[in-house]
């Protein structure tokens, strides 16, 4: 069975601090990947979406940026965090049926 | 119009009531739908998709109206562990099928 990682869980950072976060998926080949924040009280936002190794779709323009390495490895990064990249951050995958699977996420605070 | 708008809520019922929840989607090319839960300070999981016949999964059932972008889903003798916000998701169809867009959630609290 497929299963999706993501780390760290928690994660608190000065404002203007560099930020990588990374998400493999286990059990599948060629998944396609997307990365969403989720701001307090808001709604999921799709920030990038990637169907291969080394294309990415941004979805807004921000200071985040995503990379694809490896076939089952997604990874945000940021050079210098803003106050507002503060959020609930999840990786997910899809499978051929459009249905999009969540990893546990990463809680990032900025200060 | 939003991409997609639901109930705003919040929902507060007592155990073994029925709930609805209403969503509209404004894409006519969509043609994915879903409902997930999303515990507090956890990941979206998916609940079901919805299919144009209408599905049931035991308490839970989901429906689909093309005509009116309307989607719905009937919780029946809920219990207190449907305690979640459920979030009504649709993919953005034509060539971005694997997009998904997700409304921002109708929070139920089931009381005992």
């Amino acid at each position: 069975s497929q299963t999706i990682h993501q780390w760290p869980a928690t994660l608190v950072q000065p404002v203007g601090s560099p930020l990588s976060l990374e998400c493999t998926v286990e059990g599948t080949s060629n998944p396609n990947l997307y990365w969403y924040r989720q701001a307090a009280g808001r709604g999921l936002q799709l920030l990038f979406y990637s169907v291969g190794i080394g294309q990415i779709s941004s979805e807004v323009p921000q200071n985040l940026s995503a990379s694809r390495p490896q076939d089952r490895q997604f990874i945000l990064s940021s050079k210098k965090l803003l106050l507002s990249d503060s959020g609930f951050y999840l990786c997910a995958w899809t499978t051929s049926t459009d249905t999009q699977y969540f990893g546990p996420g990463t809680r990032l605070t900025v200060l | 119009r939003k991409e997609v708008e639901q109930d705003p809520g919040p929902f507060n019922v007592p155990e073994g009531a029925t709930v609805a929840f209403n969503c509209t989607y404004s894409n006519s090319a969509s043609q994915s739908f879903f409902w997930y839960r999303q515990d507090c300070r956890k990941e979206p999981k998916l609940l079901m998709s919805v299919y144009s016949s209408g599905n049931e999964d035991g308490r839970f059932t989901a429906q689909l109206n093309r005509a009116s972008q309307y989607i719905s889903l009937l919780i029946r003798d809920s219990k207190l562990s449907d305690s979640a916000t459920y979030l009504c998701v649709v993919n953005k169809g034509g060539g971005s099928n694997y997009k998904l867009t997700f409304g921002k959630g109708t929070l139920l609290t089931v009381n005992p």
